[in-house]
């Protein structure tokens, strides 16, 4: 079936450092790609998306890359802070009907260290 | 309103008993979804309303979970005879407007552990 992964369940970096988080998707039909942070005891909250027409995109200190040549999409995260500490999900649409299904990958637990 | 809420936030079960959580999505979007999310997993897609209307309930692990949204606002999911692996975070979110190509808003979630 479909799925979304993480390429590293832990990534820990130290602050003001760039962060760099991967995924890979298995469905070539995906089209729409969505970033998501979650910290602990709260649900996710939406960080950046990106649809496959498009292989980059930019946010506040967050960027999002699309390869869709190899299925493959990465979150990045300038000056990381503290604040930044969190899992990180990607997630994504089937390019096919009118579903509203996200797959979720297992997420990255990303640590900062001050 | 500010957000999607769930509630209870937490609940406890005995095995065998029915619970029902409850979700309020941002006034005016047109879809709401469910997900379960296990420990330490990332979320999995349950069912799918479109306004009142259930157009997807492919992800419903079994036929003791149901889901109904029925003035196409509140949602409500049912589980009867709760079992152990019934344990998760359930977390509901809604869009604007239709489909999954829409960013999805998410609730806090109501973590349900059945004993």
């Amino acid at each position: 079936g479909e799925s979304v992964g993480l390429h590293l369940p832990t990534l820990s970096v130290q602050e003001g450092d760039n962060s760099i988080i991967n995924c890979a998707y298995s469905n070539s039909a995906s089209d729409y790609f969505i970033w998501y942070k979650q910290e602990s005891g709260k649900g996710p909250q939406f960080i950046i998306d990106i649809r496959s027409n498009m292989d980059k995109r930019q946010g506040q200190r967050v960027t999002v890359l699309l390869n869709k040549t190899v299925k493959h999409l990465s979150l990045q995260i300038a000056a990381t802070q503290p604040g930044d500490s969190a899992v990180y999900f990607c997630a994504a649409a089937p390019g096919s009907g009118n579903t509203g299904k996200l797959i979720f990958g297992q997420g990255t637990t990303l640590q900062v260290k001050p | 309103g500010a957000g999607v809420s769930q509630s209870p936030r937490y609940k406890v079960a005995k095995r065998g008993q029915d619970v029902a959580l409850r979700c309020d999505p941002i006034s005016g979007h047109v879809s709401l979804f469910w997900y379960q999310q296990a420990l330490g997993q990332g979320p999995e897609f349950l069912t799918y309303f479109q306004n009142e209307a259930q157009l997807d309930k492919s992800g419903l692990p079994s036929d003791r979970f149901f889901a109904e949204r029925p003035e196409g606002s509140v949602s409500t999911l049912k589980i009867q005879r709760t079992q152990q692996e019934d344990s998760a975070v359930y977390l509901c979110a809604s869009s604007r407007t239709s489909g999954a190509k829409e960013t999805q808003y998410f609730g806090p979630g109501t973590r349900l552990l059945v004993l």
